[in-house]
């Protein structure tokens, strides 16, 4: 099974600034089948980069994904006060499929 | 377009039965792979089963041997057999399907196992 680490836990940052947000796992993923949510609550996950660094329709590009092998990010280049939210990936690539634990962007 | 819609969710006691259907458009359910998702409250997201386009089906192992994963291609839909229900079972379930590498998700079901 590949175990997926998401870094930090919790990013406290102000609206403007950068986010980076790291997911690593324990084995390649297989065809770069990694997949980034977005969550606020009481919503359905949100898809926001599928294939590593695909945006999803009607994602804005503020959004971007990187990475390969085992190690993977999604940047939000400036926060604007509806980024703050729940952010999780998942590989699919190769069964089990797994969820990182997911990071909390929150407001400084 | 694609769309996944889920019902069958509601209050069960533990022990009991439920089945989970999620209808697809826009796209061919046996063509692709699909899978199920569940988030309990408060809790993050846990991928319960899948089931390849080829027919090959996985599971978590919380859920080995009292879920079944299956399709209907004559309808278009997809479904997940509960039984042996515990109250750990208690989340929002979610359908997804992965056309070409791009996931599609359901607006989901909540299941409560409870007496």
């Amino acid at each position: 099974e590949i175990v997926l680490t998401q870094s930090p836990g919790t990013l406290s940052l102000s609206p403007g600034e950068r986010a980076t947000l790291s997911c690593r796992a324990s084995q390649s993923v297989s065809f770069s089948y990694l997949a980034w949510y977005q969550q606020k609550p009481g919503q359905a996950p949100r898809l926001l980069i599928y294939g590593a660094s695909s945006r999803a329709t009607g994602i804005p590009d503020k959004f971007s994904g990187s990475g390969s092998g085992t190690d993977f990010t999604l940047t939000i280049s400036r926060l604007e006060p509806e980024d703050f939210a729940v952010y999780y990936c998942q590989q699919y690539g190769s069964s089990p499929w797994t969820f990182g634990q997911g990071t909390k962007v929150e407001i400084k | 377009e694609v769309q996944l819609v889920e019902s069958g969710g509601g209050l069960i006691q533990p022990g009991g039965s439920l089945r989970l259907s999620c209808v697809a458009s826009g796209f061919t359910v046996s063509s692709n792979d699909m899978s199920w998702v569940r988030q309990a409250p408060g809790k993050g997201l846990e991928w319960v089963s899948l089931i390849y386009s080829g027919g090959g089906t996985y599971y978590a192992d919380s859920v080995k041997g009292r879920f079944t994963i299956s399709r209907d291609n004559s309808k278009n839909t997809l479904y997940l057999q509960m039984n042996s229900l515990r109250a750990e079972d208690t989340a929002v379930y979610y359908c997804t399907g992965y056309i070409s590498g791009h996931p599609y998700w359901g607006q989901g079901t909540l299941v409560t196992v409870s007496s």
